[in-house]
C-alpha cells in the first residue's frame, strides 16, 4: 500500500528561524512529489513540483529536495515569517495513476 | 472563474438530514476530485471526474455518499441521512488534465453534524 510518512507532526519556531520538514513515502513506481501549503480554513496551495530528475527545487523562502533512492523529500523554510504559520503537506504521485497519496501534514506555528 | 469556488463554506446540519456540496471548478479543467479532510487527518480520495467518462467512486465511504457533475461544470456532492462521524472539511479539486497533476484546490466546506 502506497503510504506518505511526514514528521515532526507539529513544530514551533521563532520568526526568523529556519526549519526542515521531513517526507518519507513508499509510493512505486514514482511519478511525481509535490509540497502544499495550507492555510487554516483554506485549500491547499501547491508550493513545488519534483520528478525523479530532480533532487533540489526552490520557491522564494522554500526549498525541496528529493533523494528517489531513499524515497525521502525535504522542505526547508528559510527565515521564517508569521505567515508561513500553515500545515505543509507532502504528496506523492504514483506513475499511471491519477490519484496522488496524501501525507498528514505538518503543522508549523511561526511565533514573534 | 479565476478558481475552483465551493459552497457552502460552512454547513451544520443535525444527525440524519442530508446535505448536498457544491463545487465550481475553474473554467476548462476536465478533471475534478472531492476530498475529505479529518481534523488531524490527511486527504481521503473521496470520488474523480474526468470529462464524460464514468467516475471513479472507490474512494466513497459509504452508499449514503454521491456526487455528480454534469460535463465539465459544477459537481454535487451529496451525504443522506449525516452522522456525527461525516463531520470534516470537504475540498474539491480540479485540473486542466487527466492524471491529476498540477490541480487547483477549493477552500472547502466544514461540515458539522450535531
Amino acid at each position: 500500500k502506497n503510504q506518505v510518512e511526514q514528521s515532526p507532526q507539529s513544530l514551533i519556531i521563532l520568526e526568523g528561524k529556519n526549519c526542515t520538514l521531513q517526507c518519507n513515502y513508499t509510493v512505486s513506481p514514482f511519478s511525481n512529489l509535490r509540497w502544499y501549503k495550507q492555510d487554516t480554513g483554506r485549500g491547499p496551495v501547491s508550493l513545488t513540483i519534483m520528478t525523479f530528475s530532480e533532487n533540489t527545487k526552490s520557491n522564494g523562502r522554500y526549498t525541496a529536495t528529493l533523494d528517489a533512492d531513499t524515497k525521502q523529500s525535504s522542505l526547508h523554510i528559510t527565515a521564517s515569517q508569521l505567515s508561513d504559520s500553515a500545515s505543509y503537506i507532502c504528496v506523492v504521485k504514483e506513475g499511471g495513476s491519477y490519484i496522488p497519496t496524501f501525507g498528514r501534514g505538518t503543522s508549523l506555528i511561526v511565533h514573534p | 472563474g479565476a478558481g475552483v469556488s465551493q459552497s457552502p463554506s460552512n454547513k451544520v446540519t443535525e444527525k440524519g438530514k442530508d446535505v448536498e456540496l457544491r463545487c465550481d471548478p475553474i473554467s476548462g479543467h476536465t478533471a475534478l476530485y472531492w476530498y475529505r479532510q479529518r481534523l488531524g487527518q490527511g486527504l481521503e480520495f473521496l470520488i474523480y471526474f474526468q470529462g464524460n467518462s464514468a467516475p471513479d467512486k472507490s474512494g466513497l465511504p459509504s452508499d449514503r455518499f454521491s456526487a455528480e457533475r454534469t460535463g465539465e461544470s459544477v459537481s454535487t456532492l451529496t451525504i443522506q441521512r449525516t452522522q456525527q462521524e461525516d463531520s470534516a472539511v470537504y475540498l474539491c479539486a480540479s485540473s486542466l488534465a487527466a492524471g491529476g497533476d498540477g490541480y487547483t484546490f477549493g477552500s472547502g466546506t466544514r461540515l458539522t453534524v450535531v
